[in-house]
């Protein structure tokens, strides 16, 4: 069985930088595709960011710059280093992965960045 | 970017009920639509991919249909549990992007 757990999230000052984490079991982070998806009432889902199986990486035009994915196969999981955060980037992350479509996804970890 | 528009926001339904929620892209996304569940407090559940391949251990009632621009989920009969947000999501060009969702609230 495939299982994801974030952790990292927290409240934050604007500015400021967080780095989240998202263990994997059932899966290897570096045999398949990685996904980050924020959701915030606002802006709904939005998809942020994912790193391939191949190691090409993609990123969301607004946080281009900003965020940071990696992945570390000694420990199975998949990071979101996020600095300059921004109001707008509140929203509760999920980490998923991608064999049929975003197929499992985490629990999720709340971000909050206060102005 | 591919815009997804989703309809109805918000249906009202009664258990038994035939649902239809539909979501159309801005651009031709051939098949690569999927549809999510999701409760309050949970992350969102695969239920369709590549729009009409049903994700294991989902029930039968769950339909999905379409390509190109124009998609549908079906709920052929609905069930308490069912009452919930759904979202679609176009994966053939990045960036993924999601429909704003519809809540599918006891009538």
């Amino acid at each position: 069985e495939v299982q994801l757990v974030e952790s990292g999230g927290g409240l934050i000052q604007s500015g400021g930088s967080l780095r989240l984490s998202c263990a994997a079991s059932g899966v290897t982070v570096t045999g398949n595709s990685m996904t980050w998806v924020r959701q915030s009432p606002v802006k709904g889902l939005e998809w942020v960011s994912t790193i391939h199986d191949n190691g090409r990486i993609e990123y969301t035009d607004s946080v281009k710059g900003r965020f940071t994915i990696s992945r570390d196969s000694s420990k199975n999981t998949v990071y979101l280093q996020m600095h300059s955060l921004r109001a707008e980037d509140t929203a509760i992350y999920y980490c998923a992965t991608y064999r049929r479509a975003l197929d499992v996804w985490g629990q999720g970890t709340m971000v909050t960045v206060s102005s | 970017d591919i815009q997804m528009t989703q309809s109805p926001s918000t249906l009202s339904a009664s258990v038994g009920d035939r649902a239809i929620i539909t979501c159309r892209a801005s651009q031709s996304i051939s098949n690569w639509l999927a549809w999510y569940q999701q409760k309050p407090g949970r992350a969102p559940k695969l239920l369709i991919y590549q729009a009409s391949n049903l994700e294991s251990g989902v029930p039968l009632r769950f339909s999905g249909s379409g390509s190109g621009t124009e998609f549908t989920l079906t709920i052929s009969s609905l069930q308490p549990d069912d009452f919930a947000a759904y979202y679609c999501l176009q994966y053939s060009t990045y960036p993924y992007t999601f429909g704003q969702g519809t809540k599918l609230e006891i009538k």
